[in-house]
């Protein structure tokens, strides 16, 4: 079945740090994938998607590109702020589903 | 808009009892999807509704677990005798259609815990 690992947390950082949050996945045919953010308090959220190979999803600074060579979709910020502290998730969904497949999450904390 | 909806915020409760968690969608989405959140399971899915069509129950973890969808709006998790392994937040999202073109928008969860 589908599958989705990211790395574990928590990740603390500086401000104005570089982020990457990697993560990888196993899915038979051409899975959609997803970052999801929880901020504190909050409800789960869209961050940024792709839909297929090469595309790069990007939002409010974050930027994954669809590797399906090696099969990830790492998260990348340049610049993280105080109010990025979240955690995040990655997910895919399948090519014949509508469910979401979840990685475990990765807390971040980001540092003034 | 209002966002999806969900009652309780916070369960508490014995183990063997019954619990029902409720989710308003968003007006006009068609699709409900509820997901669990736990410690030791992650992010995971339960079960799918998209209009008329008979639910996707895959994801249920066991006989106890059922929902329904009255009127293709309102959903209600049901989980009978519960054990304390139920312990999870719940997540409700929805979504106006089907397929990758529409985002699922979830709602803040319940948190349910059984002594």
């Amino acid at each position: 079945g589908n599958s989705v690992t990211q790395m574990e947390g928590p990740v603390t950082l500086s401000e104005e740090a570089f982020l990457t949050i990697n993560c990888t996945y196993t899915a038979t045919g051409y899975p959609s994938l997803f970052w999801y953010v929880q901020y504190p308090g909050e409800g789960l959220q869209l961050l940024l998607k792709a839909t297929k190979a090469d595309d790069k999803g990007s939002n409010k600074g974050f930027e994954a590109t669809y590797r399906k060579e090696t099969t990830s979709f790492h998260l990348e910020k340049g610049s993280v702020q105080v109010s990025d502290s979240a955690v995040y998730f990655c997910a895919l969904r399948g090519a014949a589903g509508n469910k979401l497949t979840f990685g475990g999450g990765t807390r971040v904390l980001v540092k003034p | 808009g209002a966002g999806v909806s969900q009652s309780p915020s916070n369960k508490v409760t014995e183990k063997g009892k019954d619990v029902e968690l409720r989710c308003d969608p968003i007006s006009g989405h068609t699709a409900l999807y509820w997901y669990r959140q736990s410690l030791g399971q992650g992010l995971e899915f339960l079960i799918y509704f998209q209009g008329n069509s008979a639910p996707d129950k895959s994801g249920l973890p066991s006989d106890r677990f059922s929902a329904e969808r009255t009127g293709g709006s309102v959903s209600t998790l049901t989980i009978q005798r519960t054990q304390q392994e139920d312990s999870a937040v719940y997540l409700c999202a929805s979504s106006f259609g089907q397929g990758i073109s529409y985002e699922q928008y979830f709602g803040p969860g319940t948190r349910l815990t059984v002594t």
